[in-house]
C-alpha cells in the first residue's frame, strides 16, 4: 500500500525568500505524485503533477517539484514566496491500479512573515 | 469550463439523522471520488465511482455509501450520523480515474451536533 510522509507540520518563511516543502512516498512501482494547496475552508487546488518523464515538473503559481526515485521524494519548491502563498500544502500519491485513489500526506502549513 | 460543484456547502445535522451530499463533476469527467477531511485523521479516501460503478471503497463503515448517476453526478449518503462524522467532505472528478489528475470541489462542511 502506498503512503506519504510530510515531515514538516508548520513552516514559516519570510516573504521573498525561497521555499522547499518535503514529501517522501512509499510505493512499490512508479507512483503518480501530486501537490495540492488548500486555503482555509476551501477545497484542494492542484499545483502540479508527476506521471512520468522529466523529473522536474513545473506547476502553477511559480511552483516546481522534483521527483527523485532514489530518495523516494517529491519536494515542492518556489524561488520567492508571496504572502498569498500562505496555506496548507498536501503531497499525494496515486497508484496505477485502475481506479482513482489518492493517499495524502498530513500536510504542511506554510506561514509567510512580512 | 465549470469546476467541480458540491452542494450544500454547509450542513448541520443531529446525531442519528442521515445526510446526502451532492457532487457535480467537470463536464466530460467520468470518475468521481470522495474524501473525508478531519483534523485528526487528515484526508481519507471514501470511495470512487466510474460510469455508475463503484470501483473502490476506503476503510469506512457501511453507514457511508454513494452512487453515481448516468450524467456522472454523484451523491454520498451517511446514515445514523455520529459526532465523529463531522468533517469536510471533498469530491474530486477526473477524466478516467487512473492516470489522470483529480480536481476537487470546495467541499461540504458537515457538523453533527
Amino acid at each position: 500500500a502506498q503512503s506519504v510522509t510530510q515531515p514538516d507540520i508548520h513552516i514559516t518563511v519570510s516573504e521573498g525568500a525561497s521555499l522547499e516543502l518535503r514529501c517522501n512516498y512509499s510505493y512499490g512501482a512508479t507512483p503518480y505524485l501530486f501537490w495540492y494547496v488548500q486555503s482555509p475552508g476551501q477545497g484542494l487546488q492542484l499545483l502540479l503533477k508527476y506521471f512520468s518523464g522529466d523529473t522536474l515538473v513545473q506547476g502553477i503559481k511559480g511552483f516546481e517539484a522534483e521527483f527523485k526515485r532514489s530518495q523516494s521524494s517529491f519536494n515542492l519548491r518556489k524561488p520567492s514566496v508571496h504572502w498569498s502563498d500562505a496555506a496548507e500544502y498536501f503531497c499525494a500519491v496515486g497508484a496505477n491500479t485502475g481506479f482513482q485513489k489518492l493517499v495524502f500526506g498530513t500536510g504542511t502549513r506554510l506561514l509567510v512573515s512580512p | 469550463k465549470a469546476g467541480v460543484t458540491q452542494t450544500p456547502r454547509y450542513l448541520i445535522k443531529t446525531r442519528g439523522q442521515q445526510v446526502t451530499l451532492s457532487c457535480s463533476p467537470i463536464s466530460g469527467h467520468r470518475s468521481v471520488s470522495w474524501y473525508q477531511q478531519t483534523p485528526g485523521q487528515g484526508l481519507q479516501f471514501l470511495f470512487e465511482y466510474f460510469s455508475e460503478t463503484q470501483r473502490n471503497k476506503g476503510n469506512f463503515p457501511g453507514r457511508f455509501s454513494g452512487r453515481q448517476f448516468s450524467n456522472s453526478r454523484s451523491e454520498m449518503n451517511v446514515s445514523t450520523l455520529e459526532l465523529g462524522d463531522s468533517a469536510l467532505y471533498l469530491c474530486a472528478s477526473s477524466l478516467m480515474g487512473m492516470n489522470t489528475e483529480a480536481f476537487f470541489g470546495q467541499g461540504t462542511r458537515l457538523t453533527v451536533v
